[in-house]
């Protein structure tokens, strides 16, 4: 019973390819969100939805994109990825903004 | 800017030791303050902790918060191998921003 779920756990990929990350979580949250881990592991929040609205958008670069089909969802759009985009990427959610939030499994990417 | 400081960075300790693990902060507008544990995958949920003053416990672990001074503290007892982790300072600045330390990196030696 995942909590919170990400898919791939892994992905490679070269420079220049648009990729998607998605994130599902079964606990009737109402507030997501996508962190960046880099590999000093600096947990840094990108973005967040409340109610499919984004709330909070960090300053990351218009290459990524969050997309939420419904409250339960919220992928991660990436294109023409860079070398530095390579990090862990995590999915939280949480009953609503500022409450403990509860994390997925995580997602390895890594550019060539 | 805000900004969340842990310190040490890294602590190396012995099974059995105490540790106090601590945490500053500077955000415009404090909501609460979360501690996390990072082993080798996502962060879990410790505390959270709003009130200054009041601790919280759950099993070995404990945390207070003074909100004039700006700062938490995590503390461990009769740590155990298996406490090893990152554990990872979080502010809430009233769903505007979600600032994470940098961590401090635990290892608890047998």
């Amino acid at each position: 019973d995942t909590a919170v779920s990400q898919t791939p756990k892994y992905l490679v990929t070269q420079m220049g390819n648009d990729k998607s990350i998605k994130c599902e979580q079964n606990l009737g949250h109402d507030t997501m969100y996508w962190y960046k881990q880099d590999s000093k592991k600096f947990l840094k929040i990108m973005f967040s939805y409340n109610n499919k609205e984004l709330i909070i958008n960090e300053t990351v670069p218009n290459r990524f994109s969050p997309k939420s089909p419904d409250k339960a969802h919220l992928n991660l759009h990436i294109n023409s990825l860079e070398l530095g985009d390579s990090a862990v990427y995590f999915c939280a959610s949480s009953q609503d903004a500022g409450d403990e939030q509860f994390f997925g499994p995580g997602t390895r990417l890594t550019v060539l | 800017e805000d900004k969340v400081v842990q310190s040490p960075l890294s602590l190396v300790v012995h099974e059995g030791d105490t540790v106090t693990l601590n945490c500053s902060y500077e955000v415009t507008n404090f909501r609460s303050l979360l501690w996390y544990k990072q082993e080798k995958k996502a962060p879990t949920f410790l505390f959270m902790l709003t009130s200054s003053g009041i601790e919280k416990k759950s099993g070995r672990l404990s945390s207070i918060l003074d909100k004039k001074e700006l700062f938490s503290i995590l503390n461990i007892t009769a740590t155990q191998t298996g406490d090893s982790a990152v554990y990872l300072c979080a502010v809430d600045n009233y769903g505007q921003n979600f600032v994470f330390g940098p961590g401090t990196r635990l290892s608890v030696l047998p």
